[in-house]
């Protein structure tokens, strides 16, 4: 099977900078996506990584590390609509693709 | 408006009776695929489809069918539900597939229940 790790929960202040990390060790690799999910409704694309680095979006950036089978998902100067959870995806071929479990981010006022 | 739709997005249900639900989506996708989503879980894949007439098992298949006669509709059959397959179900689509900056597009959801 494919694992898939990230914290289940983090909490941040409005202002503040939180990192998401996610893990993973699966049998196939074409690539990492981050998708942001409030609840009760759809995931929403973030961001892609096929090659090892930073790519930054407007507040958001994603790293990865091939090698090391990480990549993380920096929010800077949150705001409260970016309460969501926060998932990490691999696209371990051209059809499918794994997701870890989601990590819920809380922004306190 | 490009959209992915589902129907229904609510249903209560009892065990053994056959239910269906529909996706479709407007934007000439060729790729469409179905998931779950559990508590602790995350997404989990249920079945996909690369284009018409063609679909392969994702993760968890078991118990569930589909087929994909026309590009924009990708129905998720359920024969004979039972409870475990009470869930929060989306279908997603994309133009070709997962690779690339092929972005998923989700339906808003279904949440089923099974009693």
């Amino acid at each position: 099977g494919q694992n898939i790790d990230q914290p289940t929960e983090m909490t941040a202040t409005e202002g503040a900078i939180v990192q998401i990390n996610c893990t993973y060790q699966t049998s196939g690799f074409n690539g990492l996506f981050w998708y942001q999910q409030h609840a009760g409704e759809a995931p929403t694309f973030l961001s892609y990584n096929v090659l090892d680095g930073l790519e930054e979006k407007g507040r958001f950036s994603s790293f990865l590390s091939r090698s090391k089978g990480y990549s993380y998902l920096l929010l800077k100067e949150l705001q409260m609509k970016d309460s969501a959870s926060y998932l990490c995806a691999v696209n371990l071929n051209d059809y499918k693709l794994s997701f870890g479990a989601g990590t819920t981010v809380t922004v306190r006022a | 408006e490009a959209q992915v739709t589902q129907n229904p997005r609510y249903l209560i249900t009892v065990t053994g009776k056959k239910l269906t639900v529909t996706c479709s989506q407007n934007m000439n996708h060729e790729y469409m695929s179905w998931y779950r989503q559990d508590p602790g879980l995350g997404l989990r894949q249920i079945y996909y489809s690369m284009n018409v007439e063609v679909t392969d098992k994702g993760d968890v298949p078991e118990g569930y069918k589909v087929s994909r006669k026309e590009k924009r509709n990708f129905p998720l059959i359920l024969e004979s539900p039972s409870p475990n397959q009470t869930s929060l179900y989306f279908c997603a689509s994309s133009l070709y597939g997962t690779s690339g900056y092929n972005e998923q597009f989700f339906g808003p959801g279904t949440r089923l229940t099974v009693l």
